[in-house]
């Protein structure tokens, strides 16, 4: 079965500190792999997605970046954070052979930049 | 711009009613997706109804889509306090293979007990 991972869990950083966020994903090959951010209270924003190894969308013009080093590894980065940089963030992916959209999230980074 | 827009934002009701949400939307879509969002956790997939269904469940779910209208609803029957979560909706769009959803608000369901 697949099961997708993210860590750390929780994260504080201040302000001007670097970022990098890690999602693997184990069982399934070739996957679309995806980053969104979640404001309190609110929907998803997708970030990034990826269709393959080193091939990235950036959906948003922002202050962080995404790359795929490996097929099932994820990863998001910031060099500066910034305040509006708070928020939970969610990694998922989806099997394109599938004829189908849906995704499989992984439980998310809760970021807090002082 | 915002695809999916829920309605209501927050909506509270007595175990064993009936909850019922609404998600419209603005372009042609590939297919429908609910999900479901317990607080500081992510999301789960619910049920997909694609653009040439009208009518789909999934055991205490219903599902509807009117493309005419662009929009869709979400019924939970016979709801318990366990159901209490935020439903996000999420609308496929655009050609390729991608994947890709644009989410709307969600709606947050509270279930009391």
């Amino acid at each position: 079965s697949q099961t997708i991972h993210q860590w750390p869990a929780t994260l504080v950083q201040p302000v001007g500190s670097p970022l990098s966020l890690e999602c693997t994903v184990e069982g399934t090959s070739n996957p679309n792999l995806y980053w969104y951010r979640q404001a309190a209270g609110r929907g998803l924003q997708l970030l990034f997605y990826s269709v393959g190894i080193g091939q990235i969308s950036s959906e948003v013009p922002q202050n962080l970046s995404a790359s795929r080093p490996q097929d099932r590894q994820f990863i998001l980065s910031s060099k500066k954070l910034l305040l509006s940089d708070s928020g939970f963030y969610l990694c998922a992916w989806s099997d394109p052979s599938g004829g189908v959209d849906e995704q499989f999230f992984g439980p998310g980074t809760r970021l807090t930049v002082l | 711009s915002q695809q999916g827009e829920e309605d209501p934002q927050a909506l509270s009701i007595q175990e064993g009613e009936n909850a019922t949400m609404n998600c419209s939307y603005k372009t042609s879509i590939n297919n429908l997706q609910w999900y479901r969002q317990n607080s500081g956790r992510g999301l789960v997939h619910l049920i997909l109804i694609r653009s040439n269904e009208r009518e789909k469940h999934s055991g205490r779910l219903r599902v509807t889509l009117d493309t005419s209208k662009k929009s869709s609803s979400l019924l939970i029957t016979a709801s318990r306090a366990a159901d209490t979560a935020s439903y996000f909706c999420a609308t496929a769009i655009g050609s390729g293979n991608t994947g890709k959803l644009i989410f709307g608000q969600g709606t947050t369901l509270q279930v009391k007990p």
